[in-house]
């Protein structure tokens, strides 16, 4: 089975700022992972994911995350946060071999940009 | 705009009765999945269907079920409704059914059972 632990449902950054996001997983094999963001009233938008090859992933918006599989962990950074950063981020796995879309989704981190 | 339609966008209803979800996904899609999001269960998967077949289920109540018809769209059914059902529904549709495929979310149905 599967899980991901997000540190932290809320985060504050100043504007401009560093936003680093925690994502930690537990799987027994090496999953493809993701980064999905909410804005409110909204569905889920992909950030970036994870599949095979680089383990720094770039995404949109400026944001990246880098796969560590020693530390099982996908944390999504920036290096300056905006205001319209603000959002709820869902980090995810899913199962390579399984053939399917089927995510496990941790808990979500809300950020907060302060002006 | 994500390409996945979900209507309605809003549902209330009472406890017991039943309600369908309806998605259309992305023009040639053939992969539809829908999630559950609660404030207390967060976003669950909850079944996965692949060109009307259906490829994969997950934490989908017996209450519950769903299916996906020959021009793709898909309709999740849910009966004898309880207030715990009160969640926000997502459908989402990718290209295959591989898992790094990358899966189009709709905006959802928040439905609100009283």
């Amino acid at each position: 089975a599967q899980s991901v632990t997000q540190l932290g449902s809320h985060v504050s950054v100043s504007e401009g700022a560093l936003v680093l996001l925690r994502c930690n997983y537990s799987s027994s094999v090496p999953p493809y992972l993701f980064w999905y963001v909410q804005y409110p009233n909204q569905g889920l938008q992909l950030l970036l994911k994870y599949t095979t090859g680089a383990t720094l992933v770039k995404g949109i918006n400026g944001f990246e995350a880098e796969f560590k599989k020693s530390e099982t962990s996908f944390h999504l950074t920036k290096p300056s946060a905006h205001m319209s950063d603000a959002a709820e981020y869902f980090c995810a796995v899913s199962d390579p071999g399984a053939g399917s879309y089927q995510l496990t989704f941790g808990k979500g981190t809300k950020l907060s940009v302060i002006p | 705009d994500s390409g996945v339609t979900q209507t309605p966008k809003h549902l209330i209803t009472a406890t017991g009765q039943r309600v369908t979800l309806r998605c259309s996904p992305r023009s040639g899609d053939l992969s539809v999945y829908w999630y559950q999001q609660s404030l207390d269960q967060g976003l669950q998967f909850l079944i996965q269907y692949y060109n009307g077949e259906e490829r994969a289920k997950g934490n989908i109540l017996e209450r519950f079920s769903a299916q996906q018809f020959p021009d793709l769209h898909s309709e999740l059914n849910l009966s004898s409704l309880e207030l715990g059902d009160s969640a926000l529904y997502f459908c989402a549709s990718s290209e295959t059914h591989g898992g790094g495929t990358e899966a189009f979310f709709g905006q959802g149905t928040r439905l609100t059972v009283v």
